[in-house]
């Protein structure tokens, strides 16, 4: 039982190199979001899905696109990366939302040169 | 604009003792309040919620106090283990989306 699974975990890239993470659940949750991380500061919210098909924008969407096409995936795009875009990025899935707890991937460490 | 916030960066306890972690969040129409533990290289762990309509949840060693008046809520590890060196983020939820709201988290040391 994985539980979420995020890929890859570490990446380096070169600023303007576009990039796709790749976060998967088997969890059958409807719920899925994306989230970075940066130090001192604590997650932040780009990107969520309320199920397949479905995206919305959090609150720091800007930079990045996302794909719902499946149920148990949640891509998440970096088109032209920016050193502004270096953090750890969290994906996390949840069945019902109002209380219910989000089920967090181990992280994807991501810097740009 | 911070909804929720933990104003205190770094905690440090002696093993056995009492752990209090607070967190303060401004908006009253919040539903949930949930923390959750960070170890280095992992992803969050969900610890404990409570219900914006309780005052307390207890689960094991933890326990969630929720002040409502003051928009205030704590963690309470007793006793606190090594084990438990972690950071702890303070999140809420509600809004339109229900979306969680997270906040910058504080570090505990528990020391032997």
């Amino acid at each position: 039982n994985a539980g979420v699974t995020q890929t890859p975990k570490f990446r380096v890239l070169k600023t303007g190199q576009s990039m796709t993470l790749l976060c998967a659940q088997d969890m059958n949750h409807e719920y899925m979001y994306w989230y970075r991380q940066d130090p001192g500061m604590g997650l932040r919210l780009i990107h969520y899905s309320v199920g397949e098909g479905t995206t919305a924008k959090g609150e720091v969407p800007d930079g990045y696109n996302v794909s719902r096409l499946k149920k148990q995936n949640f891509l998440l795009g970096l088109e032209s990366a920016a050193p502004s875009q270096t953090s750890v990025y969290f994906c996390a899935s949840t069945l019902l939302r109002g209380g219910q707890p989000q089920h967090f991937g181990d992280g994807t460490r991501l810097s740009i040169l | 604009d911070q909804q929720v916030k933990q104003n205190s960066p770094s905690l440090s306890v002696q093993e056995g003792r009492i752990s209090i972690l607070n967190c303060d969040y401004t908006n009253s129409m919040f539903d949930y309040f949930l923390w959750y533990k960070k170890y280095p290289a992992e992803g969050p762990t969900f610890l404990i919620s409570i219900s914006s309509i309780k005052d307390k949840n207890e689960d094991g060693r933890f326990t969630v106090f929720l002040n409502k008046s003051a928009k205030h809520l704590s963690l309470h590890i007793v006793p606190s283990q090594p084990g438990d060196s972690a950071v702890y983020f303070c999140a809420a939820i509600g809004g339109s989306q229900g979306n969680l709201i997270f906040g910058k988290g504080t570090k505990l040391s528990v020391k032997p």
